[in-house]
């Protein structure tokens, strides 16, 4: 299977700790994208990074690729409870078709 | 640019009905891709479709599910004769391009339909 892994599945943390997530990835890519869902919504694009780039940053997101281990992180500083969703990362590669990893889901606590 | 729409937002029908599910891409965009996402799953390739062009539809089930992008009008994923397992997230995205090379710029995805079979 092609399909990506998201690491861990499942994450509960405290409202002003971080999160990081983790996704890995089986072939080339040329960019991989993370998104949100919460729970019964649409997906909602976080942030894009090629496959040239080795860290990207948006607010309270970073995010850092390394093409060698095939893998990336999404890291939420300060976490808030509103960040309680399912992040997907998502690349494309070998296919131009995106494929989605199963998903990390993120509580935030109050 | 109100981004890719997907209609209805919900959609119930009964066991032997069938469902359409409608996508509109982005403006500009002539690549779209139609996932499945089932209770408690990431999002599974269905088909991609160019305007009049089935381009790969290598993760559509063989029987009872078709797609059209016709060259005016909306993306329809067509169900025929749904029955209970068909009951998921229908989501719909888009791209400016769909090669290798140049599909840089990411795909944007629309709200999905979530179809309920009773």
């Amino acid at each position: 299977s092609q399909q990506g892994e998201e690491d861990p599945q499942a994450l509960s943390i405290q409202e002003g700790e971080n999160a990081t997530m983790n996704c890995s990835y089986k072939t080339s890519i040329n960019n991989l994208q993370w998104y949100r869902q919460n729970s019964g919504r649409g997906l909602v694009h976080l942030i894009l990074i090629r496959s040239n780039e080795r860290e990207k940053h948006s607010g309270r997101l970073r995010v850092t690729l390394d093409t060698s281990k095939k893998s990336s992180s999404l890291l939420i500083t300060a976490s808030r409870a509103a960040d309680t969703a399912s992040y997907f990362c998502s690349y494309t590669g070998g296919s131009y078709i995106p494929t989605f990893g199963r998903g990390t889901s993120l509580i935030v606590h109050p | 640019n109100a981004g890719v729409m997907q209609n209805p937002r919900h959609l119930v029908r009964r066991r032997g009905q069938e469902a359409r599910l409608r996508c509109s891409p982005m403006k500009g965009h002539s690549h779209v891709y139609w996932y499945r996402q089932l209770p408690e799953e990431g999002l599974k390739f269905m088909v991609y479709l160019q305007k009049e062009n089935i381009i790969d539809e290598s993760g559509m089930p063989k029987e009872r599910f078709s797609a059209e992008f016709p060259k005016e009008g909306p993306s329809i994923l067509r169900i025929q004769q749904v029955v209970r397992g068909d009951s998921a997230a229908y989501f719909c995205a888009s791209s400016l391009t769909g090669t290798e090379i140049g599909n840089v710029y990411g795909y944007t995805f629309g709200s999905g339909t979530r179809l309920t079979v009773v």
